[in-house]
């Protein structure tokens, strides 16, 4: 059975940093690319960033771009999101997400979410 | 980015009802749209993917078809365990962009 579980989610201060971690099980981890999707309190879904197995190649949000970096470790079936220069627009539950293996950009299950606040 | 456009916001129906949501991307996106169902405080779970293609497991009343820029999403006969809001996901090119998410109800 896929399981994703988040974890590093917290109150942070503007400016501050953060970093969530995504421990994955059920699934050949370093096959599939992972995503971090992210959603406001209330609001829509929105895509932060993906990382390919090899974790050699990234992609992120213009929104982000700079400030957060994804990782991965293979050996650990683990998947990081490192965010710095935090800003109060960033508070949200984040999510980690798996790929199909049709396509790096569907993705087929997701974590329970991590909620991130960023307020002083 | 890839605009979508999804509609309504929400949406009010009875049990049996027949449901459409729409969603409009700003360029073509061929068969590239996803179809995921979000159920309060639990993450979104994966219904349509190739914007017709049901995934596993999924029941058979859901339905989704189009290509190019519009796309609909069917629930054919509405289910009490329906009620979620639901959202469409373009996947031709990155950055990858949800619609808004259609709130669905029951009557």
């Amino acid at each position: 059975e896929v399981q994703l579980v988040e974890s590093g989610g917290g109150v942070g201060q503007p400016g501050g940093s953060l970093r969530l971690s995504c421990t994955t099980s059920g699934f050949t981890f370093e096959d599939f690319a992972m995503h971090w999707v992210r959603q406001a309190p209330g609001k829509g879904l929105e895509w932060v960033s993906l990382i390919f197995g090899d974790g050699l190649t990234t992609y992120y949000a213009d929104s982000v771009k700079g400030r957060f970096t994804i990782s991965r470790d293979n050996r650990k079936n683990s998947l990081f999101l490192h965010m710095t220069s935090l800003q109060t627009d960033d508070t949200a539950f984040y999510y980690c997400a798996k790929t199909s293996l049709s396509t790096t950009r569907v993705f087929d299950f997701w974590g329970q979410g991590t909620l991130v606040t960023v307020s002083s | 980015d890839i605009q979508m456009a999804q509609s309504p916001s929400s949406l009010s129906a009875s049990v049996g009802d027949r449901v459409t949501i729409t969603c409009q991307a700003s360029q073509d996106i061929s068969s590239y749209l996803t179809w995921y169902q979000q159920k309060p405080g639990k993450a979104p779970k994966l219904l349509i993917h190739d914007a017709s293609i049901l995934e596993t497991g999924v029941p058979t009343r859901f339905s989704g078809s189009g290509s190019g820029t519009d796309f609909t999403f069917t629930i054919s006969r509405l289910q009490p365990e329906d009620i979620a809001t639901y959202y469409c996901q373009q996947y031709e090119d990155l950055p990858l962009t949800f619609g808004q998410g259609t709130r669905l109800e029951i009557k």
